[in-house]
């Protein structure tokens, strides 16, 4: 079973950049699902941010596609997600995924603060 | 990509049968039968409990089933129990490339 761990600071200031981690255990990052980023605003509902497949090709939200990279590294079996410009409005809890047609695993997120 | 469409809040009583609507506006969810639909405990991370429209991944409860007619999907809770209180998400795939929309939540309450 694929289990996902994130990681990274838990606050950001207004117009720096929020970078997070997630470790995969239990499967390999280049078996075959695609790896992905979904955040939820306090009391708010689910949004996709973005998936990356093992070989490195993303897929981002259209909304935030300027803003967003990701990158794999199947040497650690980890991938991460950068968001750079981020606002107030960001502060969400930011869960990472594994996913194919529909989203299979979450890991257990991580509360993101976006603070001066 | 716009959120799908749930009701905010749905109810019951202990043993009924509740059904969670979900639906589209955009080429989502009346195109592909990439329907999931997610459970979400307080303070937890959503766990799913349906996908392809109407599929139980391994360990969910028969309880739970899923449907499909034209741009809307819905999720049925039969023999409501307190357990079952908790926010409950749909999402599609979204077509072309990959993608995925949510709907907004419904909140299930057991009374």
């Amino acid at each position: 079973q694929v289990q996902l761990q994130e990681s990274g600071p838990g606050l950001v200031k207004p117009s720096e950049t929020l970078s997070l981690t997630c470790a995969v255990s239990g499967y390999s990052i280049s078996g075959g699902f695609y790896w992905g980023w979904i955040r939820q605003s306090p009391g708010k509902g689910l949004e996709w941010i973005g998936s990356i497949y093992h070989s490195g090709s993303t897929y981002c939200n259209p909304s935030l596609r300027s803003r967003v990279t990701m990158s794999v590294d199947t040497s650690k079996n980890q991938f991460s997600l950068n968001v750079n410009s981020v606002t107030a409005a960001e502060t969400a809890v930011y869960y990472c995924v594994s996913s194919g047609w529909h989203v299979d695993s979450w890991g257990q997120g991580i509360l993101v603060t976006v603070s001066s | 990509q716009s959120a799908l469409t749930q009701p905010a809040s749905v109810s019951g009583s202990p043993g009924q049968s509740i059904t969670i609507s979900c639906t589209g506006i955009n080429s989502d969810v009346g195109s592909y039968k990439f329907v999931s639909w997610y459970q979400q405990l307080p303070g937890k991370a959503p766990q799913l409990i349906i996908y392809e429209g109407n599929k139980r991944p391994s360990g969910v409860s028969n309880r739970f089933s899923g449907s499909k007619s034209g741009d809307t999907a819905s999720l049925t809770i039969s023999g409501l129990q307190a357990e079952d209180e908790a926010d409950y998400y749909c999402c599609s795939y979204g077509g072309g490339t990959i993608s995925y929309v949510f709907g907004i939540g419904t909140k299930v309450s057991v009374l």
